[in-house]
């Protein structure tokens, strides 16, 4: 079985200021990992994906993520925070791929101008 | 071009009514699912076809029955609406069950 734990429901920043969006993971097998954004009154969206190649993982509008299986953790991350960034971010893991996502509870991030 | 499209976006209807929600994708992908989030915006799978088999049944009430007429296409109809069926529901796609999915943009279901 697996399961995501998000810290921290909603996260403020600061414009220009570093986004740490924290995700712990849980799994019997090796994990696909995911971060999804969700914009208001929209669908998901894939920012990046894990699959066990490098653990440095750099997606879409300058986020990354490090997978770090010392602390089963798969932190999103980005620079210098953006006023359209604001949005619901979601961790997701898979065992074998993306046939059983299973999803975190979400973070909402809000961006303080 | 849309990739993938749910009809309608927002449905509101009674308790005890019978209603569908219309998924289709033009991405030529093999699998698609549907997915429940809640007002917590709790998301959760409920079911997935490939190749317009079901290959993901999660625990759901069986008045929920999901029909795929063909690969691109992944309705989901429920009958005997009840309140706690108020979420948000959401189609998705991939190419196979292991790739990428792509997320439509979602059917507001409002039960009063």
């Amino acid at each position: 079985a697996q399961s995501v734990t998000q810290l921290g429901s909603h996260v403020s920043v600061s414009e220009g200021a570093l986004v740490l969006l924290r995700c712990n993971y849980s799994s019997s097998v090796p994990p696909y990992l995911f971060w999804y954004v969700q914009y208001p009154n929209q669908g998901l969206q894939l920012l990046l994906k894990y699959t066990s190649a490098a653990t440095l993982v750099k997606g879409i509008n300058g986020f990354e993520a490090e997978f770090k299986k010392s602390e089963t953790s798969f932190h999103l991350t980005k620079p210098s925070a953006h006023m359209s960034d604001a949005a619901e971010y979601f961790c997701a893991v898979s065992p074998f791929g993306n046939e059983k996502l299973t999803f975190g509870t979400g973070t909402r991030l809000t961006i303080i101008p | 071009d849309t990739a993938v499209s749910q009809t309608p976006k927002y449905l509101v209807t009674q308790m005890g009514n019978d209603k569908s929600i219309k998924c289709e994708q033009n991405l030529g992908h093999d699998t698609m699912y549907w997915y429940k989030q809640d007002s917590k915006k709790f998301l959760k799978i409920m079911f997935s076809y490939n190749n317009k088999e079901l290959i993901i049944n999660e625990t759901v009430p069986n008045r929920f029955s999901p029909k795929s007429p063909d690969k691109a296409h992944l309705n989901l109809h429920i009958n005997s609406l009840e309140l706690g069926d108020s979420a948000v529901y959401f189609c998705a796609s991939s190419s196979t069950p292991e790739a990428e999915q792509y997320f439509g943009p979602g059917t507001r279901l409002t039960v009063t």
